[in-house]
Order: C-alpha cells, then sequence, then structure tokens
C-alpha cells in the first residue's frame, strides 16, 4: 500500500495570509491526526479525526482548524499567519481510530511564514 | 493534561555499547506507550509499543520497559550501530482520549 501523503511538501507565506494544507492517509484507514513539529516544542498535537468527525483537539488557538472528507483525506487550516506558525507540520493516519492502533506518519510540509 | 518527561535530550555512544532513554508521564491512566524514531529530514517511524499490560517486549536489538506504578517507561537500544543515529521520541495515549503527547526527543549520535 502506498503511505500516507502530504501537499505541499514546502510552502512559504507571508504573516496574515491563510494556508491549508492536505493529507491522504494509508488507504482503508480512517483516523487522520495532525501535529506541529518545532525545535523548540517537539511534536505538538493538533487534532485527530475519524470518519469526518473531530474527535479530538490539542491545545491551539482558532486560527488551526481542520477537516476530513469522506474518503479520510484530511485538511488543515491555518488563517492570520504568524511567524511563530513557521512549522514541520505532520499528519498521521490508522486503520480503525481505536485508541492503541500505530500511527504512521506523512513526510510532512514544511511552512515558512515571513 | 498529559505531561511527558523524557531525558536525556542528546546521547553520544560508541559503537558497540548501549543506549537507554527514559520517559515520565503523568495521567496514570494511560495504557499505550510508542517509542518514534526520526531521522535527519524523514518522517517519525514506529519502532516498537508496549500496552500497559505488559512490563517488557523485546524486538532484536530494541526493548521497551514500563513501571506503570511509577509512571514511567524506557528505551533500550544494544550494540548499538551507527544507523541507530537519529532523534527518538516517546509518546503516550491519553487515558481517555485518542491524542498522543510526545516527549521533546532525544537526539542519539552513535560514534564508529
Amino acid at each position: 500500500k502506498a503511505g500516507v501523503t502530504q501537499t505541499p511538501r514546502y510552502l512559504i507565506k507571508t504573516r496574515g495570509q491563510q494556508v491549508t494544507l492536505s493529507c491522504s492517509p494509508i488507504s482503508g484507514h480512517r483516523s487522520v491526526s495532525w501535529y506541529q513539529q518545532t525545535p523548540g516544542q517537539g511534536l505538538q498535537f493538533l487534532f485527530e479525526y475519524f470518519s469526518e468527525t473531530q474527535r479530538n483537539k490539542g491545545n491551539f488557538p482558532g486560527r488551526f482548524s481542520g477537516r476530513q472528507f469522506s474518503n479520510s483525506r484530511s485538511e488543515m487550516n491555518v488563517s492570520t499567519l504568524e511567524l511563530g506558525d513557521s512549522a514541520l507540520y505532520l499528519c498521521a493516519s490508522s486503520e480503525s481510530g481505536t485508541r492503541e492502533e500505530t500511527q504512521y506518519f506523512g513526510p510532512g510540509t514544511r511552512l515558512l511564514v515571513l | 493534561g498529559e505531561n511527558v518527561e523524557q531525558h536525556p535530550s542528546t546521547l553520544s555512544v560508541q559503537e558497540g555499547d548501549s543506549a537507554v532513554i527514559k520517559c515520565t508521564y503523568s495521567d496514570s491512566a494511560s495504557n499505550y506507550f510508542p517509542w518514534y524514531k526520526q531521522e535527519l529530514g524523514k518522517r517519525p517511524q514506529l519502532i516498537i509499543d508496549i500496552r500497559s499490560n505488559v512490563g517488557e517486549k523485546k524486538d532484536q536489538r530494541i526493548a521497551v520497559t514500563l513501571n506503570k506504578t511509577a509512571k514511567h517507561f524506557s528505551l533500550h537500544i544494544t550494540e548499538t550501530q551507527p544507523e541507530d543515529s537519529a532523534v527518538y521520541f516517546c509518546a503516550v495515549l491519553g487515558g481517555s482520549n485518542y491524542k498522543l503527547t510526545f516527549g521533546k526527543g532525544t537526539l542519539l549520535t552513535v560514534n564508529p
């Protein structure tokens, strides 16, 4: 099976703009989680979706939002970008969304905000 | 919320030596503890995981031990090789949610 894919891989934006990132899970996987990775804070959980429903949300401001489509593909959106949003954004998928399943990560989207 | 502490933040060993990385967590209801390896410029990849009904799990040169009473778990790598050089993250799944909380990572360097 093909692995988790993310598009775009690299993105440069300016402060105040908005951005949409896409994640395609492994075929058959129904749960998608999003993480922000920065050198200072490490990997931080953003949110998790299963069957188009957000089941969990991390401690990020409302500028960060997401959604999941019926084919399990997921998008996350960041509005009114700030310099501190520069990071590697990773998504991970798991098969049936049960609590102790392995999460498989995508390659990430590296976002630079100028 | 869950708090995960990981130590050390950097670890340098000679090839063939063992490496140990430790993590502590705060939520006593947590019951799933994966370890991920992330090589430079690559995605995190699961290397081993343990569930709370097990005290130890081994896979070739890699082992994980769990002490639920003390709320800590450790990754043990024996006979280290240069290709083991990477950042290692521990993670904890919340006791009542689907949220993985990660440690800050350990940069392991194996010197030939």
